[in-house]
């Protein structure tokens, strides 16, 4: 079974605070995605990445940063925490073969940023 | 205008009821469809994809009408393990093969 983690599943942080949540997929899938989810809004994709140091700006990137130093990890960077920030925050990754078709999220982090 | 659209609800039915989902997409490039379930407090997961003559699995059926851009989730004899929230998907592969999610319709199955 594909198992995606995230670091945390809960974390409370202050306004501008660095922040970094964590993910490790162990089946050495090519892509990996950050999303963010809110009442009303759904998931919406924040950065993703089809190789090991890459990284594609997905639908609402603005005030995050990414890192994929190794395959089966993804790091997301706030750089300074704002409260527009609080939200759940789901990773998920994929095979490359089948890029946007299925994929795995890990359990998510509910980040409060007060 | 949301690129997906679905109604919130939620949907509270009896236990054997039985309860459809409606969602459009506003791009006609759109080329794969899923539903993805997501329980309280969980992460997503893929219930099925959505193919263009239909589709079932056991009591689920998908529906795709791409001349009226819709999609449509039948949940037959509806069991309390059904209550979730359902999300509509669809992905272009003209847009680096990105998932774009509804919001999700709630449904809440009750004895």
């Amino acid at each position: 079974d594909v198992k995606v983690t995230q670091s945390s599943r809960y974390l409370v942080k202050r306004t501008g605070e660095k922040v970094f949540l964590e993910c490790v997929q162990d089946m050495d899938h090519e892509n990996m995605f950050w999303y963010r989810q809110d009442p009303g809004l759904g998931l919406r994709l924040i950065y993703f990445s089809y190789d090991v140091k890459m990284k594609e700006k997905g639908d609402i990137p603005e005030g995050y940063s990414v890192s994929r130093e190794k395959k089966e990890r993804f790091s997301l960077i706030l750089e300074s925490a704002s409260t527009n920030q609080t939200s759940m925050y789901l990773c998920a990754s994929s095979p490359e073969d089948r890029r946007g078709l299925k994929q795995f999220f890990g359990p998510g982090t509910r980040l409060t940023v007060l | 205008r949301k690129e997906v659209e679905q109604d919130p609800g939620p949907f509270n039915v009896p236990e054997g009821a039985t309860v459809a989902f409606n969602c459009t997409y506003s791009n006609s490039a759109s080329q794969s469809f899923f539903w993805y379930r997501q329980d309280c407090r969980k992460e997503p997961k893929l219930l099925m994809s959505v193919y263009s003559s239909g589709n079932e699995d056991g009591r689920f059926t998908a529906q795709l009408n791409r001349a009226s851009q819709y999609i449509s989730l039948l949940i037959r004899d509806s069991k309390l393990s059904d209550s979730a929230t359902y999300l509509c998907v669809v992905m272009n592969y003209n847009q680096g093969g990105k998932l774009i999610f509804g919001q999700g319709t709630e449904l809440s199955v009750k004895p």
